[in-house]
């Protein structure tokens, strides 16, 4: 069972257009998160999000959690080739459980 | 400061073998991880050790044993490899709550013949 569907798992577009991924699920989360995996890297942490509604920007990144807590997606604008990598949203199943994985949407910018 | 470090970066193994991985994480947090990743499948938990001298099984813990062996290191043992465990498998450390990031090694590539 997947708890959080990342669409689109894969994503080529030329540098300068806009693009959005998203996070879906049927459950409700607490929070989300959305990290940034460079190959042969792990990932690293680009946003927590908290409250439904939330939207929180990092310069040319915004990210947006759901009214209902269940799904969450990541708007960038302008989109340059460092941008390029794989995006994954996390979130705990409850309390301080271990976060589970969506499966990632793996985004390439041509210059 | 180092954050996690996991050893080896790469080890190939024929069917059969076994091996630990392994993970340190100088941040004194208490919690610590092992996923793997597979291509078209993200990140799966396989251990966890919320603190020193617990361990919990994860998603997918068959063919893994870990050992939580102080606050600053957690080991991933594989007894007798299969070529399904061909994975990259990471190490992580979380902060102290819900919302704070978890922080991950490099990785162990993993090859299994």
């Amino acid at each position: 069972t997947q708890l959080l569907k990342q669409s689109p798992q894969f994503l080529s577009i030329q540098e300068g257009e806009n693009l959005t991924v998203y996070c879906n699920s049927s459950s409700v989360f607490s929070s989300l998160q959305w990290y940034r995996q460079e190959p042969g890297e792990g990932p690293v942490l680009l946003v927590t999000v908290v409250t439904g509604g939330e939207v929180k920007k990092l310069k040319r990144l915004t990210f947006q959690f759901g009214d209902a807590r269940k799904d969450s997606s990541l708007h960038i604008t302008a989109a340059q080739p460092g941008d390029t990598g794989l995006y994954l949203c996390a979130g705990p199943l409850s309390g301080n459980t271990p976060l589970v994985f969506g499966k990632g949407t793996r985004l390439s910018v041509i210059a | 400061n180092a954050g996690v470090t996991q050893t080896p970066k790469f080890q190939v193994l024929k069917t059969g073998q076994s091996m630990t991985l392994q993970c340190a994480q100088d941040m004194n947090h208490n919690s610590m991880y092992w996923y793997r990743q597979d291509p078209g499948m993200g990140l799966r938990l396989i251990y966890y050790s919320a603190s020193e001298g617990t361990t919990d099984k994860g998603e997918v813990p068959n063919g893994y044993n870990v050992s939580r062996l102080n606050k600053r290191e957690f080991s991933l043992r594989l007894e007798s490899a299969a070529p399904s465990q061909t994975s990259v498998y990471f190490c992580a450390t979380p902060g102290g709550n819900s919302v704070s990031p978890l922080h991950f090694g490099n990785g162990t590539r993993l090859t299994v013949t």
